[in-house]
């Protein structure tokens, strides 16, 4: 069964480019997670949808972080203009919520540089 | 709102030793409890979870973890670690309610000496 898939794996990019990341969930799940995760931070939790309607973006650091999901299977998080600081590996994860246990299925992951 | 606690952030352990990674938590009911491995470069894996019932699970790769409720503890033991156990450990609580009621603790980085 094909996992949460993430791309790009890697980005590298300058300050003050577009970057976007996106993500296809597991199909069949209805909930989808956007979290980042550093060496000063740890695990964040930047946005989550249901259903394909965001309910929580309190973790979203700020105007420049924004994210949607057209469709039940596509998502993507988009930081304009990127900064330094935004450097760090975004997860998404993805869960059916008809079970509503807490278990998460992670992509890979997508390393953000932005020089 | 809950908690979890991974006291210690770094553990080096000799390939074939035991190990038992900790967790705490702090939450007024029994919540769902789930460990999750993370190896370098690559995205968290579930090892295993507890719901109810027995209060010693099983998970993948030989781990296992005892919920023990008068310790809020749920803590990660594997009896011969190998080689390929190095990576990042996660403990994660869930209360219910939707994302913000999954927390996830700061994580143990796991060292395995030859």
């Amino acid at each position: 069964d094909a996992g949460v898939i993430q791309s790009p794996r890697h980005e590298v990019t300058e300050m003050g480019q577009e970057v976007t990341l996106r993500c296809k969930p597991i199909s069949g799940h209805n909930s989808l997670f956007w979290y980042r995760q550093t060496m000063m931070r740890g695990l964040e939790l930047l946005i989550y949808f249901n259903n394909n309607v965001p309910i929580d973006d309190s973790g979203m650091p700020e105007d420049r972080f924004s994210a949607k999901m057209p469709n039940a299977s596509f998502s993507t998080l988009k930081i304009q203009p990127s900064e330094p600081r935004d450097s760090a590996v975004y997860f998404c994860a993805s869960t059916a919520s008809a079970t509503n246990t807490g278990e998460l299925f992670f992509g890979e992951g997508s390393r953000l540089t932005v020089l | 709102a809950q908690s979890v606690t991974q006291p210690d952030i770094h553990i080096t352990v000799s390939e074939g030793a035991s190990l038992e990674l900790r967790c705490n938590y702090s939450y007024g009911a029994t919540p769902y409890l789930f460990w999750y491995v993370q190896s370098p470069g690559q995205g968290l894996q579930l090892l295993l979870k507890y719901f109810s019932g027995d209060t010693l699970v099983q998970g993948i790769k030989g781990f296992e973890a005892e919920f023990k409720r008068s310790q809020s503890s749920f803590n990660l033991r594997k009896p011969s670690v190998h080689w390929s156990d190095a990576a990042e450990y996660f403990c994660a609580v869930y209360s219910g309610g939707g994302a913000d009621g999954l927390t996830f603790g700061k994580g143990t980085h796991l060292i395995i000496q030859p």
